[in-house]
Order: structure tokens, then C-alpha cells, then sequence
């Protein structure tokens, strides 16, 4: 049974970067034609897609956090992380993994099974 | 980005009665050469993660039991639960992935009246 958990510091300061990992089990993301997508939600802004990436290296990025986000791959230990630099309160979220519904599209679809989640505030 | 518009933003319904949530995108997410919509449903349950029902608007996942259905195309879409159960006080949110950024709709909370 696939199956996807987010780890990572759940308090990080303004201004450091902010990363999280989502190992994957029950699947092999080195064998997968699928994308791998963070999203986080907030009750502000609710649910935001940061980023997809491919067992290949290919990512999609969300233009509003580009500048900032760094997603990659390692399939040797078959999990996907997730940086996001210069942080502020407005990246305080729950971040969650997700394995993309479509195999071999070669873009962002709908995202099952997700991850539990993982709480991150940004405080000093 | 498409913005995804969810209404309403919460509705009490009684056991055993029709809930239905409305999804409509700032412009259209259908694919006219396969006939597709690039949309997809969800449940959220508190302290869950989102569940994924449907895809391509209508494609029900396997297990998602069928009182719940998906309709609608081009820009406005619908989901019905025709029966309301205990177990689908939850929140509801549509997705398109059409277009990246892919995007989700605001919610829609289903509680028990």
C-alpha cells in the first residue's frame, strides 16, 4: 500500500529556509512515470500546489513561490524534498506530499494518495 | 492562474438528504480534443488529509461510494451526495489541473442539520 510522510522542523525562523522530505513507501519513485507535488494549506489562502517533480529531475514549479522553492528527487532513498528559502509568516502552512494521479502525462494532474501532513510555523 | 470559485461556503443539510456543492472556474477547463474536463474533487475530513473522489470531473474513484456523483463542464461543475451519512460532515474542495499553477477552489463545509 502506497504511502507518503512528510518530515521535517516544524518551527523555523524568518528569513531561513524551510525544508521539509516526503519518503515514499510502497511505491518506487525511481520505477514511477508519475509527478511527486507539494501542496500546503492555510486557513487563509487554503489549499496552494507549490510544486511537482518527476523521478527524472523534471520539475513544475507555482509561479508565486519560484523565485524561492528548490524541489528534488532521490531515488536511491526513494524520497522527494523540499526547500523554500527566505521564509516569513505568510509560509506558515500545513505542507503536504501527494503523489500524482496520472502517470506518464508529463505534467501536474490531481494528487492521491496525500500524506498526513506536517504542521510548519515560521516564527522567531 | 484560473481562480476556482466554490459555493456555498457552507450548507447544513439533514440525514438523508441531497447536498450539493458547486465549483465554477475563471475559465474553461475542458479539453475539447479528448472531451475531458481536467477537474477533480475532494473530502476533508478534520485532521485528515485531502481524500480524492473524482477526476475528469465525473470518473467516481474506486471505493468512493455512490451516492456521490460529479457532473458539469466547461466552466461550472457540481457535486451531489444524494443521500447525506454522518460520515460525510467534511469539507469539499475542487481542483482544476488544466492549466499550471493547478488550483483549488476555497471549500465547502457539509455539516448535519
Amino acid at each position: 500500500q502506497l504511502q507518503l510522510q512528510e518530515s521535517g522542523p516544524g518551527l523555523v525562523k524568518p528569513s531561513e529556509t524551510l525544508s521539509l522530505t516526503c519518503t515514499v513507501s510502497g511505491d518506487s519513485l525511481s520505477s514511477s512515470s508519475y509527478y511527486w507535488g507539494w501542496i500546503r494549506q492555510t486557513p487563509r489562502k487554503g489549499l496552494e500546489w507549490i510544486g511537482s517533480i518527476h523521478s527524472s529531475g523534471s520539475t513544475y514549479y507555482n509561479p508565486s513561490l519560484k523565485s524561492r522553492l528548490t524541489i528534488s528527487v532521490d531515488t536511491s532513498k526513494n524520497h522527494f524534498t523540499l526547500e523554500l528559502t527566505s521564509v516569513t509568516a505568510a509560509d506558515t502552512a500545513v505542507y503536504y506530499c501527494a503523489k500524482d494521479g496520472l502517470g506518464g502525462s508529463g505534467t501536474t494532474n490531481w494528487f492521491d494518495p496525500w500524506g498526513q501532513g506536517t504542521l510548519v510555523t515560521v516564527s522567531s | 492562474d484560473i481562480v476556482m470559485t466554490q459555493s456555498p461556503d457552507s450548507l447544513a443539510v439533514s440525514l438523508g438528504e441531497r447536498a450539493t456543492i458547486n465549483c465554477k472556474s475563471s475559465q474553461s477547463v475542458l479539453y475539447y480534443s479528448t472531451n475531458k474536463n481536467f477537474l477533480a474533487w475532494y473530502q476533508q475530513k478534520p485532521g485528515q488529509p485531502p481524500k480524492m473522489l473524482f477526476y475528469w470531473a465525473s470518473t467516481r474513484k474506486s471505493g468512493v461510494p455512490d451516492r456521490f456523483s460529479g457532473s458539469g463542464s466547461g466552466t461550472d461543475f457540481t457535486l451531489t451526495i444524494s443521500s447525506l451519512q454522518a460520515e460525510d460532515v467534511a469539507v469539499y474542495y475542487c481542483q482544476q489541473y488544466y492549466r499550471t499553477p493547478v488550483t483549488f477552489g476555497g471549500g465547502t463545509k457539509v455539516e448535519i442539520k
